[in-house]
């Protein structure tokens, strides 16, 4: 089974500030179609999850722009250019390759 | 809307069952993969199996194969999710997700389900 690491597991962030989580795979989310099956999502206290972005980079619909991910083969990065205050909650990665799986998940705070 | 619809809250004695349902609006029930996702109590979240509408096809997570059965009805655009031999660390929300295209190319889980409770205690 694919094994999905993020880190930091909790960050606190001063609004108007950056934000990072980092997320690695055990294998390459490569598929042969040639795109990347990693996804993030961010579920918002007491709220269902919400997908953010899917195959690495590309950002849901209504998904603000201060919200951008990058990456390639075991390594993604989900990046919030000015942290809002509607941002809290726990960021996760999900990789699609083999069935799913998600990562522990990030707790972003406001300072 | 698109929408995913879930069943009310359960509480369920150790070695029942528990039978969740998600009703899909708003699209076309067989055109997308259902996933369902679990969480406990503070913890985070956990795959556990996909269903294609379409076909009736399903994938489970190795940890669910013997205790979950995933079906569909499409005359009424429900998925189900039914989980057997419950243990109190079964306790947990159930969320079903709307996946990708049955026909297409890969897409995430762009709609969730609000979530249902499953209690399981004795």
């Amino acid at each position: 089974d694919i094994v999905m690491t993020q880190s930091p597991l909790s960050l606190s962030v001063t609004p108007g500030e950056p934000a990072s989580i980092s997320c690695r795979s055990s294998q390459r989310l490569l598929h042969s179609d040639g795109h990347t099956f990693l996804d993030w999502y961010l579920q918002k206290p007491g709220q269902s999850p919400q997908l953010l972005i899917y195959l690495v980079s590309n950002r849901a619909s209504g998904v603000p722009d201060r919200f951008s991910g990058s990456g390639s083969g075991t390594d993604f990065t989900l990046k919030i250019s000015r942290v809002e205050a509607e941002d809290v909650g726990v960021y996760y990665c999900m990789q699609g390759l083999q069935t799913r799986t998600f990562g522990q998940g990030t707790k972003l705070e406001i300072k | 809307q698109v929408q995913l619809v879930q069943s009310g809250a359960e509480v369920k004695k150790p070695g029942a069952s528990a039978k969740v349902s998600c009703k899909a609006s708003g699209y076309i029930f067989t055109g997308y993969y259902v996933h369902w996702v679990r969480q406990a109590p503070g913890q985070g979240l956990e795959w556990m199996g996909w269903i294609n509408p379409q076909s009736g096809g399903t994938k489970c997570a190795q940890k669910f194969q013997d205790s979950v059965t995933m079906t569909r009805d499409t005359s009424i655009s429900t998925a189900y999710m039914e989980l057997r031999r419950l243990r109190s660390d079964d306790t947990a929300v159930y969320f079903c997700a709307r996946g990708s295209p049955t026909g297409g190319s890969y897409y995430g889980m762009h709609v969730w389900g609000q979530g249902t409770t499953v209690t399981v205690s004795s």
